[in-house]
Formats: structure tokens, sequence, C-alpha cells
């Protein structure tokens, strides 16, 4: 039971540049989430989404898109990196998370 | 609107003391749940507890222990003997429905640091 997967772990890009992370959960979970995690000030909603074809923003959601074209599928995309998008992305499925993200816009 | 506050950002004890992290939150709802997660270095984010509004009896896990006071709008967590193990940063966190769906807020951690 891998509960919530995110892939890749770390990655680094260079300013403009884009990428998807992809968050996937084998727990028929309807709420999935994305957030970012910046040093002391802990974990910011960007984007969420509350079933199969739905998103919604959250606290911090410019300069990021989303998609769940899968109830099991979390997709968070980046179309032109910038610097102040350097941080550590975490998905959740209701409120298992999973392993982190690390991104480094240079 | 709802908030968490961890007002300690920082705490260092010494190994087998005792050591108890305070969570203070808001919420209009009256349904709710609260939660601790425990990030240690390596990074990820470890779920410890939840706990919904209408169950305030104490919680106890091995080391571990949960308060939920209604009352003052508190959640909080004590280790007791705390060991090198358990130095990290812990968060505590809500989730209601006040703006029609789940979402969850969290407060801005607390780092614990044990010394052995």
């Amino acid at each position: 039971n891998a509960g919530v997967t995110q892939t890749p772990k770390f990655r680094v890009l260079k300013t403009g540049q884009s990428m998807t992370l992809l968050c996937a959960q084998d727990m028929n979970h309807e709420y999935m989430y994305w957030y970012r995690q910046d040093p002391g000030m802990g974990l910011r909603l960007i984007h969420y989404s509350v079933g199969e074809g739905t998103t919604a923003k959250g606290e911090v959601p410019d300069g990021y898109n989303v998609s769940r074209l899968k109830k099991q599928n979390f997709l968070l995309g980046l179309e032109s990196a910038a610097p102040s998008q350097t941080s550590v992305y975490f998905c959740a499925s209701s409120y298992t998370f999973g392993s982190g993200t690390r991104l480094t816009v240079v | 609107a709802q908030k968490v506050t961890q007002a300690q950002t920082e705490i260092s004890v010494v190994e087998k003391e005792d050591v108890t992290l305070d969570c203070v939150y808001e919420t209009r709802d009256t349904t709710y749940y609260l939660f601790w997660y425990k990030q240690p270095p390596s990074g990820e984010l470890v779920f410890l507890i939840r706990r919904n509004s209408f169950d305030e009896q104490n919680e106890i896990s091995g080391r571990y222990s949960w308060n939920f006071q209604k009352s003052t709008s508190s959640f909080n967590f004590t280790i007791t003997a705390s060991q090198v193990v358990d130095s990290a940063v812990y968060f505590c966190a809500l989730s209601d429905y006040t703006s029609g769906t789940y979402k969850y807020i969290f407060g801005t951690g607390t780092r614990l640091k044990v010394l052995a």
C-alpha cells in the first residue's frame, strides 16, 4: 500500500523552464492538495481538488496550474519557473502527505 | 477566520525531560478536526494524530499524549521522557468546513531539539 507517491523527489530548473510534479494516491480519497513549504512559513496551500475533474485555488496559486483528470492523480504544473518558486512541495491526499519534492529554480 | 498558532518557535530540552508543544486554534465551525504532524530532518511529514471536535478525551500513545481543550481552543502535545529521535519540527493543523470545503490550516511549527 503506497499511500501518496510524489515524483520527482528533487529537481533543478532554470528560470523560465516548465515542469510538472505528479502526485498519485491509492486510498480512493476525493480531496487532494498541493502545498509549498518555505522556511518559517509552515505549509501554504497552492491548489486543491475535491474530486476528479475539479480544481480550485488555494492561498498562493499564482504561477501554478493543476489538473485532476483521474481521481488517483493530481498534477502540479509550473509553466515558467521563477526563483521565487524555489521551495519544497508537498502533495496530500486528505490528511496523508507524500514525501515531498525539493525544487530549486536558478 | 481559521488560524493555528504555535507560539513556541524552538524548544530545547535534555534527553528524558518531558516537553509540551502548544497549539491554539481559531474557527467558527462547530465541527472540525485537529492534527499533529512530525517533520524529522529527513523532511517527510509524518502523521501523528487526528482528533475531531466532539471528542475531548485526552489521548495517549506510548510516550506521546494530547490534551484537547475546547474551552481554551487548545490542542497541546506532550512528549514524555524525550529522546534524541524526537528532534524534529512539529506542526499543528486545523481542518474545518468554513469555506464550503475541507481545507487544512497549518501552524508555523515548533522546532524541538532534544540534547543527549
